[in-house]
């Protein structure tokens, strides 16, 4: 069965400062791994996707994730964080069939300070 | 511009009510799914459909029961059954490979916010 866990359900960092977000993920078999944004009251926004290409992924707002097998992990980060930052970010998982569906992790709140 | 439309935004409900959350997609995707989600515990599937007039239960589906009459549509009611139904309701469809996954992710509604009063 698919899973994720994402480490720390808050993270603060300072505006400019590296942003680590950490997603480990749980699959039988090779999967593919999505990073989601979700601001206060609005739906989720697709950051970036693993699909067995590249292990490096980059996503939009210059967010990028690196795909570990070794260490099953899929975490995201940005080099210089911005005040527009802040949301809540969703780790997720999909398996080969697994039936189209996305198994999601419990979130991550990103604080970005002055 | 294509996308997913949920609605109402707000919803209040008194106890022992039924209410039904709209969801409408016009991206021709064959899949559609609702998740619940509470503070601390991400997005949890209550249902979802692969194709018209067919559904299958999600983790979390006791209390919850959805149609899907129209590709394009698929509501949610959240019934008197469901005894703690104050959550914010999502709504996403994709596209529907069959036996993988989907490769360009789940599009999103903006969500319902559902109150019990």
């Amino acid at each position: 069965a698919q899973s994720v866990t994402q480490l720390g359900s808050h993270v603060s960092v300072s505006e400019g400062a590296l942003v680590l977000l950490r997603c480990n993920y749980s699959s039988s078999v090779p999967p593919y791994l999505f990073w989601y944004v979700q601001y206060p009251n609005q739906g989720l926004q697709l950051l970036l996707k693993y699909t067995s290409a590249a292990t490096l992924v980059k996503g939009i707002n210059g967010f990028e994730a690196e795909f570990k097998k070794s260490e099953t992990s899929f975490h995201l980060t940005k080099p210089s964080a911005h005040m527009s930052d802040a949301a809540e970010y969703f780790c997720a998982v999909s398996e080969p069939g697994g039936g189209n569906k996305l198994t999601f992790g419990t979130g991550t709140q990103l604080k970005v300070e002055l | 511009d294509g996308g997913i439309t949920q609605s109402p935004k707000y919803l209040f409900r008194k106890e022992g009510q039924n209410v039904t959350l709209s969801c409408e997609q016009n991206l021709n995707h064959d899949a559609m799914y609702w998740y619940r989600q509470d503070p601390g515990q991400g997005l949890r599937l209550i249902y979802y459909s692969q194709i018209v007039n067919d559904f299958q239960k999600g983790d979390i589906a006791e209390g919850y029961s959805v149609s899907r009459e129209k590709k394009e549509s698929f509501p949610l009611t959240v019934t008197s059954a469901q005894k703690n139904p104050t959550a914010f309701y999502l709504c996403a469809s994709s596209i529907l490979v069959a036996g993988d996954p989907p490769l360009s992710g789940y599009t999103f509604g903006s969500g319902t916010r559902l109150t019990v009063v």
